[in-house]
């Protein structure tokens, strides 16, 4: 089946500019969760969802960044009054239910100049 | 002092080489431990996941953890060049969401 899906690839953004990142997770796929990604570092947590529920948003950065999953399936990323040090990878990934694994989409670059 | 250590490499083999790729970290809470590969300009794939103490197989793949040491390993056999990527370490603690990711090993092999 399809794996996890983001959407932008890319996105170029002015400083001061929202910004709006998608995760379609797998269908069926219950936890869902958004990591940060900066070049030549590993993922760092930002926020974690169950069904729609969010039920760890300690990673992320500043009040700036929001994470919402209305419905219990798609996410959706904001990030407002970007920054230079936002730029990175943002990646979306979910498990299945009573698995601990995690299923990772391609990711989202995020670069504001 | 960060929860996991990883040395970023570049580690460099020949093919059919044995890889060694490890991580140490400081959190005896750490139950579950996954390394994952990924290749440039594309998400992590998971490789391997194990619970607890222990040694896990899978193809030309094995992963070790020792925790009491907390030190674990992930070996190679028989290189390829597609094997070239950075491999992750990551690990969770029972029933926590937050998973720790080390900074990942780039890795090349040379045909």
């Amino acid at each position: 089946g399809a794996g996890v899906s983001q959407s932008p690839r890319y996105k170029v953004a002015k400083r001061g500019q929202d910004v709006a990142l998608r995760c379609d997770p797998i269908s069926g796929h219950v936890s869902l969760f958004w990591y940060q990604q900066a070049l030549g570092q590993g993922p760092e947590f930002l926020t974690y969802f169950q069904n729609e529920a969010q039920l760890d948003k300690s990673g992320l950065p500043s009040d700036r960044f929001f994470a919402e999953r209305p419905e219990g399936s798609v996410s959706t990323l904001k990030i407002q009054r970007t920054q230079q040090e936002d730029s990175a990878v943002y990646l979306c990934a979910s498990s299945p239910p009573t698995k601990d694994e995690q299923y990772f989409g391609p990711g989202t670059r995020l670069t504001v100049t | 002092q960060k929860e996991v250590e990883q040395d970023p490499g570049p580690l460099s083999v020949p093919e059919g080489a044995i890889v060694s790729l490890n991580c140490t970290y400081s959190n005896s809470a750490f139950q579950y431990f996954m390394w994952y590969r990924q290749y440039s300009r594309k998400g992590p794939e998971l490789l391997m996941y194990t619970y607890s103490s222990g040694n896990k197989e899978d193809g030309r793949f094995t992963a070790q953890v020792d925790k009491s040491s907390k030190y674990i390993s992930l070996f190679i056999r028989d290189s390829q060049p597609s094997d070239s990527a950075t491999y992750l370490c990551a690990m969770t603690r029972t029933g926590g969401f937050k998973t720790i990711f080390g900074a990942g090993t780039r890795l090349f092999v040379k045909a």
